[in-house]
């Protein structure tokens, strides 16, 4: 099973500003990485996958980067919208897809 | 558009039985591998079956190998999960998905076991 690994586990920063997660991937998923927003009493919403497409109807202030072990997901210009929890997700090598355990990113 | 309505969550006892339903609309159910991915109330996300269009293959998560059945009846565009012998760790919400990314979330549907 492929453990993925987000970094940090809380992250603050201002409106405005911008945000940079880190999710590991314990061996190689080369680009099937996926990255979802979660807020409180909501189901995730898909935001990236293919490591770096945005979803449909995602603001490009959202974007993805990296392959095989190591991904970004970056949010320039933070909205107050914004603030919530991240999940990244693998689904290269399934079963299981496996998720991270989330960064929470919160109003500095 | 798709949808995935998740329904059949509640409140039950250790070793009870509960039967999870999903309805898909705006796709054709059959072309698709289907997968419940449940999240416990500490946000943890947790892949639990995958079924294929066919229902001939199945897939489970260790944690709920030989307790919990996933089916489909394609006719009816339905997704089930039969889960018995439940414990206090299974207590989560429960969504049913297309996978590989999960494109589309329903509600969720809460399970919560508890004496």
């Amino acid at each position: 099973e492929i453990v993925m690994t987000q970094s940090p586990a809380t992250l603050s920063v201002s409106p405005g500003e911008r945000a940079t997660l880190s999710c590991r991937a314990s061996q190689s998923v080369r680009r099937s990485l996926a990255w979802y927003q979660q807020k409180p009493g909501q189901a995730p919403r898909l935001l990236i996958y293919g490591a770096f497409t945005r979803a449909t109807g995602i603001p490009a202030r959202f974007s993805g980067s990296g392959s095989g072990t190591e991904f970004t997901l970056t949010i320039s210009n933070l909205q107050s919208e914004d603030f919530a929890v991240y999940y990244c997700q693998q689904y290269e090598n399934w079963p299981p897809v496996t998720f991270g355990q989330g960064t929470r990113l919160e109003i500095k | 558009q798709v949808q995935l309505v998740e329904s059949g969550g509640g409140v039950v006892k250790p070793g009870g039985s509960l039967r999870l339903s999903c309805a898909a609309s705006g796709f054709t159910f059959s072309d698709y591998y289907m997968t419940w991915i449940r999240q416990a109330p500490g946000g943890e996300l947790e892949w639990v079956s995958y079924i294929s269009g066919s229902g001939d293959t199945v897939y489970y998560a260790d944690s709920v190998k030989g307790r919990f059945t996933i089916s489909r009846d394609n006719a009816k565009n339905s997704l089930f999960l039969q889960m018995n012998s439940l414990r206090a760790d299974d207590t989560a919400v429960y969504y049913c998905l297309r996978p590989y990314y999960f494109d589309f979330w329903g509600q969720g549907t809460l399970v919560t076991v508890s004496s």
